[in-house]
């Protein structure tokens, strides 16, 4: 079973400077269809998952610009360019062949 | 699109649950489902997950044997029977609709069951 593991486990970060989470997989990720299924979910405080980034970098209807995603293999991040008070949460990276999850980074203010 | 979870309660270990999901504002029927669970301050752990027809289902090992996914399309729905329920099935269960397409990721509010003498 392919294991999923990110870093670090807990962020805390100034309003308006960046951030990045790093998640490494137990085994490539990249699909004989060429496709890369890895994407990135925020769960805010008290709500339901609500998926950010789908298939590594591409952004769900919404999502604001300031959330990118990249990666390859086994390799992933999410970038948050500039932390807004809204980010608050923990964020997920999840690899969606065998619906695996990372075991989250919590995201705070600094 | 909505999803709605029903069917939490708390139960003593090794009693029965029957949870569901009633969606809507989608085709139903052209959708993967899924149950995904959340312990109390815990991450998310996938439990399982059915294609369209119900003909390929998949489970977490932890599950197999004692729990069973189904859906009825006529009706919008999505099941999940949770039999022989340890104190470690204890968890928020969400439903889920997600596919690898833009828009395309859904989840319930959650039904907390609980598990315990």
């Amino acid at each position: 079973d392919v294991v999923m593991t990110q870093s670090p486990l807990s962020l805390s970060v100034t309003l308006g400077q960046p951030a990045s989470i790093s998640c490494r997989s137990s085994q490539s990720l990249l699909e004989s269809d060429g496709n890369t299924y890895l994407n990135w979910f925020q769960q805010r405080p008290g709500q339901s998952p609500r998926r950010l980034i789908y298939m590594v970098s591409n952004r769900d209807p919404g999502v604001p610009d300031r959330f990118s995603g990249s990666g390859s293999g086994t390799d992933f991040t999410l970038k948050i360019s500039r932390v807004e008070a809204e980010d608050v949460g923990v964020y997920y990276c999840m690899q969606a062949r065998q619906w695996t999850f990372g075991q989250g980074t919590k995201v705070e203010i600094k | 699109v909505q999803l709605v979870e029903s069917g939490g309660a708390l139960v003593q270990p090794g009693g029965s649950l029957r949870l569901s999901c009633a969606a809507s504002g989608f085709s139903y029927n052209d959708y993967w489902m899924s149950w995904v669970r959340q312990a109390p301050g815990k991450g998310l752990e996938w439990v399982a997950r059915m294609n369209q027809d119900g003909t390929k289902k998949y489970y977490v090992d932890s599950v197999k044997g004692r729990f069973t996914i189904s859906r009825d399309n006529g009706q919008n729905s999505l099941f999940l029977q949770m039999n022989s329920l340890r104190v470690d099935d204890t968890a928020v269960y969400f439903c889920v609709r997600d596919c690898s397409t833009s828009g395309c990721s859904n989840w319930g509010q959650g039904t907390l069951v609980t598990v315990s003498s």
